[in-house]
């Protein structure tokens, strides 16, 4: 069985800080990986999807990259904001769309 | 375009009553699966879909019923709940099963 943790649990930093968020995953053997972002009391948003042949996917401020012989990939926020505060997902993709996730980092951007 | 729409958003519960928890999206999407996500627990596959007419178990799928009839909607049945069900409960679609997905705001879920 896929097991995905994401490391820290949880993060503090001052605005305009570059940060980097970490998730490590157990079976190589993937289609896919997704992160997402949940903000309290919400549904999940995707930030970025990474395909199992790609290294590396970038939107803007955020850029995830993939190492599947490692079984990591990590987020990288540039310049973050106080409206990036949230809690981070991480989400290993099998076959037919099953996810398997990690419990998430819950980032704190301090204006 | 209204994406994945969940009904509904809070629901409570008597041990042993019956439910459905109801799922639909616009966006022609093969792909359906349902999640619950628990407190300290990353969210867990309870069943998907991967087109009208076709569902499978996923990784807790145990005192929950699924059906596909149609391309649009996907419901969740609980039989009969119990206390351990109380969990917010998401929905997801995606066009095929290698590409991004999309999820419902949630139904949190109550069990007394």
């Amino acid at each position: 069985k896929q097991e995905v943790t994401q490391i820290p649990a949880a993060l503090s930093v001052p605005e305009g800080e570059n940060l980097v968020l970490n998730c490590s995953f157990t079976d190589s053997a993937i289609y896919n990986l997704q992160w997402f972002r949940q903000d309290p009391g919400k549904g999940l948003t995707s930030l970025l999807l990474i395909q199992s042949s790609q290294r590396e996917q970038t939107s803007g401020r955020l850029n995830a990259s993939l190492d599947k012989s490692s079984g990591r990939s990590t987020l990288y926020i540039a310049a973050s904001q106080p409206g990036d505060s949230a809690t981070y997902l991480c989400a290993v993709g099998n076959t037919g769309n099953q996810f398997y996730f990690g419990t998430g980092t819950s980032l704190t951007v301090i204006p | 375009n209204a994406g994945v729409t969940q009904t509904p958003k809070f629901q409570v519960l008597k041990t042993g009553q019956s439910m459905t928890l109801q799922c639909a999206q616009d966006m022609n999407h093969e792909y359906m699966s349902w999640y619950r996500q628990d407190p300290g627990m990353g969210l867990r596959l309870i069943h998907y879909s991967v087109g009208a007419g076709i569902t499978d178990q996923g990784e807790v799928p145990n005192g929950y019923n699924v059906s596909r009839s149609t391309t649009e909607d996907f419901p969740l049945r609980l039989l009969s709940a119990a206390p351990s069900q109380t969990s917010v409960y998401f929905c997801a679609s995606s066009w095929r099963g290698n590409t991004e997905a999309f999820f419902g705001q949630g139904t949190r879920l109550t069990v007394v």
